[in-house]
Parts: C-alpha cells; structure tokens; sequence
C-alpha cells in the first residue's frame, strides 16, 4: 500500500508570496491533518479535513488554510508568506474510525518550505 | 499553553543500555498516547501507543508506561540500538472529544557505539 506522499518536498518562496502544498494520503484513509515542524516547538497542528470538511483547527492565522477533496486529496494554502512561516509542513493522514478507535497516523515526508 | 511537554531536548545513551523517554501532559481530559519516531528527511512513524485504561503496553523492544496520576508517559527502548538514534515525539489524543492529537517538542535521542 503506498504511503502518504507530499508535493512539493522542498520549496522556496519570498515574503509576501502564497504557497499551495498537496497531500495525498493512503487508500481508504478519510482524515487528513496537517502540522508545521520548526525547530524547538515541536509538531504544531494547523488543521483536520475529514470528508471534505475541517474537522479541527489549530492556533495559526487565516493566512493558512485548507481544503480537501472527495478523493481525500488535500491542499493547504498559505497566503502573504512571513519569514517566520518556514518550516516543515507535514501532513498525516488517517483512517479514524471513529471515537475509541485506534488513532494512528501516517505522515508524509514533508514539504520544506523556506521564505526568504 | 504547551499541554503536552519533553522537558529533555536531547538524550544520550550507550548502545545496549536502555534508554528512557518522559513526557508530561497537562489536560486530564486525554485519553490516548501515542509515541513517533522521526529520522531527518522523514516524517514521523508511529511506534506504539496506550490507551488510558491501561499503565503499561509493551511492542518488542519498546515498552510504554503511563502514570494517569502524575499525568506522566514514558517510553523504554531496551536495549537500544543505534537505529534507535532519532527524535523522538509524544502525542496525545481526547478520543471522545476535538480527537486532535497534541504533540511534545521531541526529544533527540543518540545511541553511541
């Protein structure tokens, strides 16, 4: 079974710019959630799509968004990029039973996006 | 406000000893635990887990323990390995809640030869 694949894996982008990053997650997996890496903060969770909706939504500015589609395919978009947005995006992805089930999650490599 | 905390940054350990991984967390209200292993480049892998029924739950070499009363997890890798070098992530989930798992800093682990 393939895994989670990210696209792009790295990407560089100047301040004031948008950014789209694309996950695909495994077959059958309807979750997707996304998180920014940076250094010393650990993973940050930014938000959840589970059938084509937001489940969840984390701590970040409007400026991050995403959305997902019926594939379960999911974009998360970035607008007027900041410096301090570089980071590793990661996202994960899950079958999520439902509440009492096992809630493992499978991630992709990552997007490495740097603003300069 | 940091619900789930690894207070190590960083941990070194000699090959074939055990090494011990902490994680503390704050919201009474979680009621799964999960451990990843992250290479760089990579992203993070599940390793094991626990559900809050349960203080104890063990996978090969890796063995987690929960202290429901001290809100404090903890993850023993016995013996350790040099593959086992790597950070390592705490995570925590409200399965009958958000269902939005809450992730530690990470801790670095070095297994030395």
């Amino acid at each position: 079974k393939a895994g989670v694949t990210q696209t792009p894996r790295y990407l560089i982008k100047t301040r004031g710019q948008q950014v789209t990053l694309s996950c695909s997650p495994i077959s059958g997996h309807r979750s997707v959630s996304w998180y920014q890496q940076t250094p010393g903060q650990g993973l940050q969770f930014l938000f959840e799509y589970f059938s084509e909706t937001q489940r969840n939504k984390g701590n970040f500015p409007g400026r991050f968004s995403g959305r997902q589609f019926s594939n379960s395919r999911s974009e998360m978009n970035v607008s007027t990029l900041e410096l301090g947005d570089s980071a590793l995006y990661l996202c994960a992805s899950s079958w999520t039973g439902g509440a009492g089930s096992t809630y493992e999650q499978y991630f992709g490599p990552g997007t490495r996006l740097t603003v300069t | 406000d940091q619900q789930v905390k690894q207070n190590s940054p960083s941990l070194s350990v000699q090959e074939g000893r055990i090494s011990i991984l902490n994680c503390d967390y704050t919201n009474s209200m979680f009621d799964y635990f999960l451990w990843y292993k992250k290479y760089p480049a990579e992203g993070p892998t599940f390793l094991i887990s626990i559900s809050s029924i349960k203080d104890k739950n063990e996978d090969g070499r890796f063995t987690v323990f929960l202290n429901k009363s001290a809100k404090h997890l903890s993850l023993h890798i016995v013996p350790s390995q040099p593959g086992d070098s790597a950070v390592y992530f705490c995570a925590a989930v409200q399965l009958q809640g958000a269902q939005k798992l809450v992730f530690g800093q990470g801790t670095r682990l070095t297994i030395n030869p």
